[in-house]
């Protein structure tokens, strides 16, 4: 069964400092892994996905995550916090079969950011 | 992105009555609609998913004669929470997906039971 763990269940940062948020899972297969964010109160926004190719992805907002198959990691990453990241992100690995995806989401990592 | 929406974002409910929720995609045709639940500073946790027309495929230990599923069009799946009680208490969150497309989440209900 797939899973996904999310050591740090809350991190602070100073805005401008760097952010990396860890992702771990287990998967048979080759992985559809997605980190999404949660605002308070608010559903769940897509950040970046990695599928297959490369595997440094882009998304919005200046996110970036590495795909390390052999550390079965996906860790985000952000050169320069901004104040506005404040808000609990979520990995998330997928089982895409047919016209279905399952996504398993880890615990959360809440983030803090003080100016 | 394309947008899916929740209603309503906030419901607020007496012990033993139920309560819809419903899902609508706004700008695609959602194939497979999915419920979430996610408990205070937890995870979210798949309840269900629907295919349209088709019956809902509920995941172990989620009771599908208290949390009815309908997705009887393209647009609009509807989460029923019936005879609900305190422990329903939660948010719950829809996705949906056209296809094989990336799926979008709505923006949650937040449900409590008093």
């Amino acid at each position: 069964a797939q899973s996904v763990t999310q050591p740090d269940i809350h991190i602070t940062v100073s805005e401008g400092a760097s952010l990396e948020l860890r992702c771990n899972y287990s998967y048979g297969a080759t992985p559809y892994l997605f980190w999404y964010v949660q605002s308070p109160g608010q559903g769940l926004q897509l950040l970046l996905k990695y599928f297959s190719g490369d595997t440094l992805v882009q998304g919005i907002k200046g996110f970036e995550a590495e795909f390390k198959r052999s550390q079965s990691s996906f860790n985000l990453r952000k050169p320069s916090v901004h104040w506005s990241d404040a808000a609990e992100y979520f990995c998330a690995v997928g089982e895409v079969t047919g016209t279905a995806s399952k996504l398993t989401f880890g615990t959360g990592t809440r983030l803090q950011v003080t100016l | 992105g394309a947008v899916v929406s929740q209603h309503p974002s906030w419901v607020i409910c007496k012990s033993g009555t139920s309560v819809k929720i419903e899902c609508r995609s706004l700008d695609f045709q959602a194939t497979t609609m999915f419920w979430y639940r996610q408990f205070p500073k937890q995870s979210l946790m798949l309840m269900a998913t629907s295919n349209e027309g088709s019956k809902a495929t509920y995941e172990q230990g989620v009771e599908k004669d208290k949390f009815l599923i309908n997705h009887a069009s393209l647009t609009l799946s509807t989460l029923t929470v019936t005879s609900a009680h305190p422990e329903d208490s939660s948010f719950y969150i829809c996705s949906a997906r056209e296809g094989a497309r990336q799926a979008f989440f709505g923006q949650g209900t937040r449900l409590t039971v008093v």
